[in-house]
């Protein structure tokens, strides 16, 4: 079944960016399907951050877009997202995801079907 | 504050039933599909409903999910310890144009 993994530093200092990495595995990526990222900050819910579609198309979440960035690379099997401007609120475990998506006359479908273990970053000096 | 509305939290004796609420709105729930996930911090969250109510391969019978109108419930009969986890509802919202969660529900196993 498809697996996915997170990687990036574990610590990032306030105001600078957040890089991480999503390698996914048993699945080509361009093959189709959404590819996001969520996070979930301590004692908190999840979030959804930003998706990205084989093809290119982004949808981010409108409260992050303005400091977040998604990209694919397809030859690499891999998708990765940027937080710019940290602040200790960025604080959470980021999970990468695939999303599943469908649309019909009962409205539009989409969910996370696989998932990453996540990722835990800290924004702390 | 999450868009969709859940309890904080729900507790049941072992082998008992439970059900959690999630309540949203025209734009989200009331027309658009709703899926939920069960979390365990330190894992990788798992899609238990799909499609209201659709159970992907291998979550078994014991969960199920519905919807009527502005509002779904998740379901979980002969609860088990190992069942102690965080839950999200989880759907599309047209008005704001992403997927929006709710704010979750801790279910304790007494």
């Amino acid at each position: 079944q498809v697996q996915l993994q997170e990687s990036g530093p574990g610590l990032v200092n306030p105001s600078e960016t957040l890089s991480l990495t999503c390698t996914v595995s048993r699945f080509s990526i361009s093959s189709g399907y959404y590819w996001g990222w969520v996070r979930r900050p301590p004692g908190k819910g999840l979030e959804f951050i930003a998706s990205i579609y084989h093809s290119g198309i982004t949808n981010y979440n409108p409260s992050l877009r303005n400091r977040v960035s998604i990209s694919a690379d397809t030859s690499k099997n891999t998708f990765s997202l940027k937080v710019r401007f940290v602040t200790a609120a960025d604080t959470a475990t980021y999970h990468c995801a695939r999303l599943e998506d469908d649309f019909d006359t009962g409205g539009y479908s989409f969910y996370f079907d696989y998932w990453g273990q996540g990722a835990l970053v800290t924004v702390s000096s | 504050q999450s868009v969709l509305t859940q309890p904080p939290s729900v507790s049941a004796a072992p082998g008992d039933k439970v059900t959690i609420s999630c309540s949203g709105n025209s734009s989200n729930i009331g027309n658009n599909y709703v899926s939920w996930y069960q979390h365990l911090p330190g894992a990788a969250p798992k899609l238990l409903i799909f499609d209201n109510d659709k159970r992907p391969s291998g979550i078994p019978d014991r969960f199920s999910g519905s919807k009527s109108g502005t509002s779904a419930t998740l379901g979980i009969t002969g609860l088990q310890t190992g069942d102690e986890a965080d839950y999200f509802c989880g759907t599309w919202d047209a008005g704001l144009d992403f997927v929006v969660f709710g704010g979750g529900t801790r279910l304790t196993v007494l």
